[in-house]
């Protein structure tokens, strides 16, 4: 079965600083991959995705995340992060499981702390 | 999303206590899933209907049940709530089949079991 990794459980930084939230995950066939954002007291929100094509993608609010295949890595990066990305990360990989149909399985979350 | 609904947003409830967690949407897709969030555990998938006659079960689906009534209408039922049911709990939905599905997250539900 898929697993997804997040290797950092909470982050703090700075007003400005620049932020890489790293994800791995292991499968060995073709995959789907997301990063969604949870802010506090709210559902989770798709930042971005990555299905074929360009490996480096833009989201929303000026995140881009750059799928590294060789790597089985989809790190999520920020060059400047503000108070109002203070939020949990959620990385998501969407990939055949063993019974044959596409299953999205979630890494454990990132928390970033943004301090004015 | 304001096209996924959850209701009720808050519950508290007592252990053995049945209690029924709703998701509707106006998306029209066909998929719907149910997934409970714990602290540092990240999102765990209970169980998923890609229609109204087919349903799954997801990875912690064990004292969980959960009844499609409509393409619209998703419903997770708790026969007899236990403390460790107690978790903030999320429906989604997807349109696109498999490869590239997308899913699009309801409110929550934040549940306490006593």
């Amino acid at each position: 079965a898929q697993s997804v990794s997040q290797h950092n459980h909470h982050v703090i930084l700075s007003e400005a600083a620049s932020l890489e939230l790293g994800c791995n995950y292991s499968y060995g066939g073709t995959v789907n991959l997301f990063w969604y954002v949870q802010y506090p007291g709210q559902h989770l929100q798709l930042l971005l995705k990555y299905f074929s094509g360009d490996p480096l993608v833009k989201g929303i609010k000026g995140f881009e995340a750059e799928f590294i295949k060789s790597k089985f890595s989809f790190n999520l990066r920020k060059p400047s992060v503000q108070w109002s990305d203070t939020a949990e990360y959620f990385c998501a990989v969407n990939a055949r499981s063993g019974a044959g149909s596409y299953q999205l399985t979630f890494g454990k979350g990132t928390k970033l702390s943004v301090i004015p | 999303d304001a096209d996924v609904t959850q209701t009720p947003r808050n519950r508290i409830t007592k252990t053995g206590k049945r209690i029924m967690l709703e998701c509707s949407q106006t998306k029209g897709h066909d998929r719907m899933y149910w997934y409970r969030q714990d602290p540092g555990l990240g999102l765990r998938l209970i169980y998923y209907s890609f229609d109204v006659k087919d349903i799954n079960k997801g990875e912690i689906s064990d004292g969980y049940s959960v009844s499609r009534q409509a393409q619209a209408k998703f419903s997770l039922s708790l026969e007899s709530a236990i403390p460790n049911q107690t978790a903030l709990y999320f429906c989604a939905t997807s349109d696109v089949g498999q490869k590239r599905e997308t899913q699009y997250f309801g409110p929550g539900t934040r549940l306490l079991v006593l």
